[in-house]
């Protein structure tokens, strides 16, 4: 079983709609983040989450929200999907930060939005 | 601005060969390098790390290189093999920062 989950793997949807994207751990580490993927810019930060009552904005959070419901599951919505949040989307989790403490990523939800 | 680039989009390599995959940074305050390696469909998966304080960092076929005067960060794979062939991505980060800046990525192709 992977150790980071994300649901869905794809999903096509349309302008306005609100979308939320799922994210489920079973490595037990406090941090985690969510990235968007675009062709030419490599994997950008959206949010970032210590524990259940630390968020923080990443470099490109506008037009996003997270949630931290649990250690193990962090959640990240559009509230009203525009055609440019269309990206490769990632979640990563790491115990702490360091050479030996690197994030894990789960496999991605493709996101396109009509 | 972007402050970790990996100018070269693709390389292709001989199986058997050596590959150099590339890294340029501008931060002179980052502590910390790591390459990662993505397959299709895949997220990334850690790969190899160094800390700013040492040169080199050896794991079986794969050596990072650091070079902080120059600010560039190589990753060296020996023997390349067709199992190689994935986008790699470096990263770093500035301790208490909390967060990874990504280069674009390059993508390998070890040639049978």
């Amino acid at each position: 079983d992977a150790d980071v989950t994300q649901t869905p793997r794809n999903r096509i949807t349309k302008t306005g709609k609100r979308i939320m994207l799922e994210c489920s751990q079973t490595k037990g580490h406090d941090r985690m983040y969510w990235y968007r993927q675009d062709p030419g810019l490599g994997l950008r930060l959206i949010y970032y989450s210590f524990d259940v009552k630390d968020i923080n904005k990443g470099e490109i959070s506008d037009g996003y929200s997270v949630s931290r419901q649990a250690q193990a599951k962090f959640s990240l919505s559009l509230e009203s999907a525009i055609p440019n949040q269309t990206a490769l989307y990632f979640c990563a989790t790491s115990e702490g930060q360091g050479a030996n403490q690197p994030q894990h990523f789960g496999d991605g939800t493709r996101l396109s939005i009509l | 601005d972007q402050q970790v680039k990996q100018n070269s989009p693709s390389l292709s390599v001989q199986e058997g060969r050596i590959s150099i995959l590339n890294c340029d940074y501008t931060n002179s305050m980052f502590d910390y390098f790591l390459w990662y390696k993505k397959y299709p469909a895949e997220g990334p998966t850690f790969l190899i790390s160094i800390s700013s304080i040492k040169d080199k960092n050896e794991d079986g076929r794969f050596t990072v290189f650091l070079n902080k005067s120059a600010k560039h960060l190589s990753l060296h794979i020996v023997p390349s093999q067709p199992g190689d062939s994935a986008v790699y991505f470096c990263a770093a980060y500035v301790s208490g920062t909390y967060k990874y800046i990504f280069g674009t990525g390059t993508r390998l192709k070890v040639l049978a």
